[in-house]
């Protein structure tokens, strides 16, 4: 069970766009639609912010998309705000029955 | 609205024992499976555990296999994590959460955490 790879920091200033990526392999983000994103801005719950690779909940809003390509996902959030300055994480459904989270990127909003 | 109430922070030694607890409400709560996470102080998310809705299936991840133990009281709409074997490595923020779907889909819903530190 290793972690997703996620890059550690990612930066943007605001009105740019920056994609996050999520490398697993066949066993996990490859072979399941289970892949959801998670934002947790400092000392806060992790929040839902995409399921199920590109869905969003009601609520977030549409500068935030996901996508996924063979074994690796990918968050994008477009006209990046300073709110969006937070820590992100993706997890999937594993082929073993259990899930697994990425180590986590943080945003930067120059 | 969703409300996942965890119990207070504890200390505990190392090779201790601890039950985790956390009640729901706002939500028909044998609808739904639940799970444990985990994350170390300044670390990122752990998986820990996940129980489907009627409690008959659960499944762990390899650092917590075979010591700890996930359950539900669905007539108490609460549940439950059984922490033995403790080690420093088990000192985290452990939130309860809630899936989308009664065995599992993604995790839509987020308590506000147990702090437990490991520590002599």
């Amino acid at each position: 069970q290793s972690a997703l790879t996620q890059p550690p920091s990612v930066s943007g200033s605001p009105g740019q766009s920056v994609t996050i990526s999520c490398t697993g392999t066949s066993s996990d983000v490859g072979s399941y639609s289970r892949v959801s994103w998670y934002q947790q801005p400092p000392g806060t719950v992790p929040k839902l912010i995409i399921y199920e690779v590109t869905h969003r909940p009601s609520g977030v809003p549409d500068r935030f998309s996901g996508s996924r390509s063979g074994n690796t996902a990918s968050l994008t959030i477009s006209g990046l705000q300073a709110e969006d300055e937070a820590d992100y994480y993706c997890s999937s459904y594993t082929t073993s029955g259990t899930w697994v989270f990425g180590g986590g990127t943080k945003l930067t909003v120059l | 609205e969703v409300q996942l109430v965890q119990s207070g922070g504890v200390v505990v030694q190392p090779g201790g024992s601890l039950r985790l607890s956390c009640t729901a409400s706002g939500f028909i709560f044998d609808d739904y499976a639940m799970h444990w996470v985990r994350q170390a102080p300044g670390k990122g998310l752990e998986w820990v555990s996940v129980v489907n809705w009627d409690g008959g299936t659960a499944s762990y991840s390899d650092s917590v296999k075979g010591r700890f133990t996930i359950s539900r009281d669905n007539s108490k709409n609460s549940l439950y994590l059984q922490m033995n074997s403790l080690t420093s490595e088990d000192t985290a923020l452990y939130y309860c959460a809630r899936d989308s779907y009664s065995s599992t889909l993604f995790i839509d819903s987020w308590g506000e955490g147990t702090r437990v530190t490991v520590s002599s």
